[in-house]
């Protein structure tokens, strides 16, 4: 098993707080995406990661693919209630498998 | 607009019960999956698919068993339910790896 920790676990903030959700791990990986789950929904797809050190943005969010393709960050800016969710991350392994590893995900609350 | 079904939202059964949990795609993907998801565990696979009638075991197979008899249906089976087995489980379909994964709202099932 690849393990990829998120980190913080749980993340509550004030609306138009800035925050970042970090992903790592010690294997390398082809690529990289994040999803972000809302209650009683499935995962969705944000966005994918996939040369090293390669930055995404995507309206407030800004995601980050680790130089070495071990780890990932997404930055919120001025977040808003609508953000609340589940993120998580998941890596394409190098080799092998024919799955993604998730990470152990990152629940965000936005207060208004 | 693409789609992932899955047959409940919100299933409770007995200790020793054997249960069902049916997804159905609609995009004609080769590949489909089964996870499961606990807080702090992230999304955790059991078993997936790349065809019709193969499958392969992911990193929490025991106590379950999968049937892939139709490219657009995976099923997930409990032979005997145990308490243990009480999570949210997601179904999700990709027509490649590297690519979105599509999933289903989940069904929550609750082990008596």
């Amino acid at each position: 098993t690849q393990l990829l920790e998120q980190s913080p676990q749980f993340l509550s903030i004030q609306e138009g707080e800035n925050l970042t959700v970090y992903c790592n791990s010690s294997s390398v990986f082809s690529s990289l995406q994040w999803y972000r789950q809302e209650p009683g929904e499935g995962p969705v797809l944000l966005v994918t990661v996939v040369t090293g050190g390669e930055v995404k943005k995507l309206k407030r969010l800004t995601f980050q693919f680790g130089d070495a393709r071990k780890d990932s960050s997404l930055h919120i800016t001025a977040a808003q209630p609508g953000d609340t969710g589940l993120y998580l991350c998941a890596g394409e392994p190098q080799t092998g498998a024919n799955n993604l590893f998730f990470g152990t995900g990152t629940r965000l609350t936005v207060i208004p | 607009d693409v789609k992932v079904t899955q047959s409940s939202r919100y299933l409770v059964k007995r200790t020793g019960e054997k249960v069902f949990l049916e997804c159905v795609q609609d995009m004609d993907h080769e590949n489909m999956f089964w996870y499961r998801q606990d807080p702090g565990l992230g999304l955790r696979l059991i078993y997936f698919s790349y065809d019709v009638k193969m499958k392969e075991k992911g990193d929490i197979p025991e106590g379950y068993s999968v049937s892939r008899e139709k490219k657009e249906r995976f099923s997930l089976i409990l032979e005997s339910a145990s308490t243990n087995q009480t999570s949210m489980y997601l179904c999700a379909s990709t027509i490649n790896l590297a690519y979105e994964q599509y999933f289903g709202p989940g069904t929550r099932l609750t082990v008596t």
